[in-house]
């Protein structure tokens, strides 16, 4: 069965600290994707990558950073994690092709105190 | 970029009613999805679609390229279909572009 995990559910970290956030997949994806959600604002892009050591920015890469070392892994990096950071974090992944179908993690509900 | 939007925003629907939920987008796409994510719970693929009509137990969507509109239709409604409904849209090769959300309630 197809899986996308991601490290933590619930993390509580304070300002100023850097965060990592881990997603891992098993489905050998190319693409893999970042997203924040935040009530009435819907699902965000931060960051994707179409291959290892490949990064694109998304919609609000400001404040992030990303690192895709191996195919499986993709990675978020708060490099100084402030309160409007805190969100509900969601990794997806998806092969490449017209209309890919996106596989999701169960989120990390981050909270920057 | 393309602009999806849903309606409504919010659905609050008795059990065993018909449900419809709307997504519009302002620019032709490659194809259409519908998630659904239940409280506190990851994001589910329910369809992948491009054209037509796709049907999944109580479900079923609905595309119609021409009015850049699709329809995600639930009957006979269970209180354990209740989640936000989403949906969201490709345009060839960039990443997926998604609507806010339709937040159903079925009341038993």
């Amino acid at each position: 069965d197809v899986k996308v995990t991601q490290s933590s559910r619930y993390l509580v970290k304070r300002t100023g600290e850097k965060v990592f956030l881990e997603c891992v997949q098993d489905m050998d994806h190319e693409n893999m994707f970042w997203y924040r959600q935040d009530p009435g604002l819907g699902l965000r892009l931060i960051y994707f990558s179409y291959d290892v050591k490949m990064k694109e920015k998304g919609d609000i890469p400001e404040g992030y950073s990303v690192s895709r070392e191996k195919k499986e892994r993709f990675s978020l990096i708060l490099e100084s994690a402030s309160t409007n950071q805190t969100s509900m974090y969601l990794c997806a992944s998806s092969i490449p092709g017209q209309g890919e179908k996106l596989f999701f993690g169960s989120g990390t509900q981050l909270s920057v105190l | 970029k393309n602009e999806v939007e849903q309606s409504p925003q919010n659905l609050t629907a008795q059990e065993g009613e018909f449900i419809t939920i709307n997504c519009s987008y302002s620019v032709g796409i490659s194809a259409l999805h519908w998630l659904q994510q239940h409280p506190g719970g990851g994001i589910v693929s329910l369809f992948m679609l491009s054209s037509g009509k796709k049907k999944h137990g109580r479900l079923i969507a609905t595309i119609n390229i021409q009015e850049k509109h699709s329809s995600l239709h639930i009957t006979a409604s269970h209180p354990r279909d209740s989640a936000v409904y989403i949906c969201a849209v490709n345009s060839g090769n960039t990443p997926l572009v998604f609507g806010k959300g339709t937040r159903l309630s079925v009341i038993a």
